[in-house]
């Protein structure tokens, strides 16, 4: 279940079950995307990207989804499995410059 | 590839002095690279965006003078913490984008450094 609130919102999840990770984003103009996951005391991982004129990019055992009516990126993972626990951050993109404006992220726990 | 570097991993200093934290590209070349700031359990927040050969460009709210950062080459950018006080205790993380042709809108991380002021 997910829970927020003070704490980071949580996705809890079986090992083996597949997981869906969801993110609102703010600008209508963002044009690019990035999901990154965060191990803790460690920097944030690059796991995939995805342009605004794309709904859907899948990489290994990852799908990142885009719906930009409703401006929502989701990232689903596949067979989870105990070393995807972590943060989970969405990242996007306006315009020309570089800088990413970063979601509050989701903490996925996988149960073994 | 795309491989970023920081360090130290971790520092603890006293009040007052200051701490410097290096930010390398080892597998590329960045124009560009980014100082983050972290809380527990909170969202990265950018402090600067660090140019080769110019001025860092600061966000709002962040004091240029406290947190110095030189970008001599399009390997190396340097986060200095001036007279350091506890409330600057904190995890900074760096990142780079490769440069023009390459995947200039991805930024790659650093491991991160955890700053702790006593």
């Amino acid at each position: 279940g997910e829970s927020v609130g003070l704490h980071l919102p949580t996705l809890s999840v079986q090992e083996g079950d597949n997981s869906i990770i969801n993110c609102a984003y703010s600008n209508s103009a963002s044009d690019y995307f990035i999901w990154y996951k965060q191990e803790s005391g460690k920097g944030p991982q690059f796991i995939i990207d995805i342009r605004s004129n794309m709904d859907k990019r899948q990489g290994q055992r990852v799908t990142v989804l885009l719906n930009k009516t409703v401006k929502h990126l989701s990232l689903q993972i596949a067979a989870t499995q105990p070393g995807d626990s972590a943060v989970y951050f969405c990242a996007e993109k306006t315009g020309a410059t570089n800088k990413l404006i970063f979601g509050t992220g989701t903490l996925l726990a996988v149960q073994p | 590839g795309a491989v970023v570097s920081q360090h130290p991993s971790r520092v603890i200093c006293k009040s007052g002095t200051s701490v410097k934290i290096e930010c390398r590209s080892l597998d590329f070349q960045a124009t560009t690279m980014f100082w983050y700031r972290q809380f527990p359990k909170k969202s990265l927040m950018l402090m600067a965006t660090s140019n080769e050969g110019s001025k860092a460009t600061y966000e709002q709210g962040v004091e240029k003078d406290k947190f110095l950062i030189n970008h001599a080459s399009l390997t190396l950018s340097t986060l200095t913490v001036t007279s350091a006080h506890p409330e600057d205790s904190s995890f900074y993380i760096c990142s780079a984008s490769p440069p023009l042709g390459g995947r200039q809108e991805t930024q790659y991380f650093g491991p991160g450094t955890r700053l702790l002021v006593l």
